[in-house]
Parts: C-alpha cells; sequence; structure tokens
C-alpha cells in the first residue's frame, strides 16, 4: 500500500519553458502533498507543503510565483516550474501523507528536470 | 532552523561485516524516520520511530530512537552487497502549524561482495 507516483520521472527541455510535474497517491486520500528538491550528491530540501483546497505553504527562498503548486483533489497534486533556467535543473520529489497522527510520507520516484 | 547531523556521510564496508549510522540533533522530534534511497529514485521508508528509546527490528536493520528523541541509530548486522544505497534520517517536527520532515545529509552505503 501507500504508492505514490510521479510523472514524468524524466524532462529534458529548453530555456523558457515551463514543466509540469504530477504526483498521485493511488490507494490513499494524501491530505497533504510535499514538493523536495534534491541537487546531485546532496539530501531532499522541502520547496513547499500543500493542502488539498488551500495554498501552498512554500519555505523560505523558494519562489512561489516560479514554482506554482496546485492540490486541487486529495489524490493530485502538481508543480510547475515556470520559465525554466538551466539553474533550476535538479531532481524534483513530491511526497504524500494522510491525515492520522505519525503518518509517514511516501515519497514519489522523483522527477529529473534537465534545463538545457 | 532544525537540523539533523548524520554521520558517516561515506561508508564502504566488506560483506559480512557490521556498521552503525547515527542521526543527531538537539532538536526533540515527534517521530523519526529512516528511508533508503536508489540512485534515480524516491526515497522509500523503511522504519517509523515514535516512542523514546523505541527499538525495531526489520531483518538485519536495528533503528534506535533516542530516550530524549533527539537521535537516532541504524545498525545494519552482516551487510550484504544488496544492502548498498544512500540511506536517509528523517526527523517529523511541527513548524507553522504543519507537520514537516527535516533531513540529514544521508549516508551512502557500499558493501563490497
Amino acid at each position: 500500500g501507500a504508492v505514490v507516483s510521479q510523472h514524468p520521472s524524466w524532462v529534458i527541455c529548453k530555456s523558457g519553458t515551463s514543466v509540469k510535474i504530477e504526483c498521485r497517491s493511488l490507494d490513499f486520500q494524501a491530505t497533504t502533498m510535499f514538493w523536495y528538491r534534491q541537487f546531485p550528491k546532496q539530501s531532499l530540501m522541502l520547496m513547499a507543503t500543500s493542502n488539498e483546497g488551500s495554498k501552498a505553504t512554500y519555505e523560505q527562498g523558494v519562489e512561489k510565483d516560479k514554482f506554482l503548486i496546485n492540490h486541487a483533489s486529495l489524490t493530485l497534486s502538481t508543480l510547475t516550474v515556470t520559465s525554466a533556467h538551466p539553474e533550476d535543473s535538479s531532481f524534483y520529489i513530491c511526497s504524500a501523507r494522510g491525515d492520522r497522527k505519525n503518518q509517514p510520507q511516501h515519497f514519489g520516484d522523483g522527477t529529473r528536470l534537465s534545463i538545457l | 532552523t532544525q537540523l539533523l547531523e548524520q554521520s558517516p556521510q561515506f561508508l564502504s564496508i566488506q560483506e559480512g561485516e557490521n556498521l552503525t549510522v547515527y542521526c543527531n540533533s538537539s532538536s526533540v522530534f515527534s517521530s523519526l524516520q529512516w528511508y533508503r534511497q536508489e540512485p534515480g529514485e524516491g526515497p522509500v521508508l523503511l522504519v517509523t520511530v515514535v516512542t523514546g528509546g523505541e527499538v525495531k527490528k526489520l531483518k538485519r536493520l536495528t533503528f534506535q530512537f533516542g530516550d530524549a528523541r533527539k537521535d537516532s541509530s541504524l545498525h545494519i548486522t552482516a551487510a550484504q552487497p544488496g544492502d548498498t544505497g544512500l540511506y536517509l534520517c528523517a526527523g517529523s517536527t511541527l513548524q507553522g502549524g504543519s507537520e514537516k520532515l527535516v533531513f540529514g545529509k544521508g549516508t551512502k552505503l557500499t558493501v563490497n561482495p
């Protein structure tokens, strides 16, 4: 159980393009979804937290107008990297969690984003 | 800012050896998770520890949560090449009314046959 699907797994695009990444919880209702970024040989850094039906809460230093997050249902959240530039190239990972206490986060398989 | 110091950062051992990975913090966590991540994939949950002093075993892996819920350890007995991977600890904390995970930098384990 607790499967999280992330799509696409790999994106290569030109600078200036906007890229949308989807995160779905397949077998549970995800009250909260999280978006992380992981640079090579580094750990996961939280970008934002989103609760279904409300605006995302962004971490300090993360531009909300550049990284648009939508969490319109209990099973789907999307991250759109707008006007992506080479410095946005990274491994983006989503996670989802239900609403019971101490429930762990379950992670998707990540999206490798490469901006040329 | 809460920090979770994980050590060692790199570990290369021979098959059959034992090892311990540590996560330490000055902050108290409501729970702590250990994940394993393969290259190009998302982290996979191994265990969650909640109670101070709690010990959980998963086959050859033993996880311990410190009494004060500030630190944790992962001990692997008789390591095998299949144990190779990046091990991440993550502490759960309440910030700004929402529960978040603070990750350690990870321990890259290589088990040589």
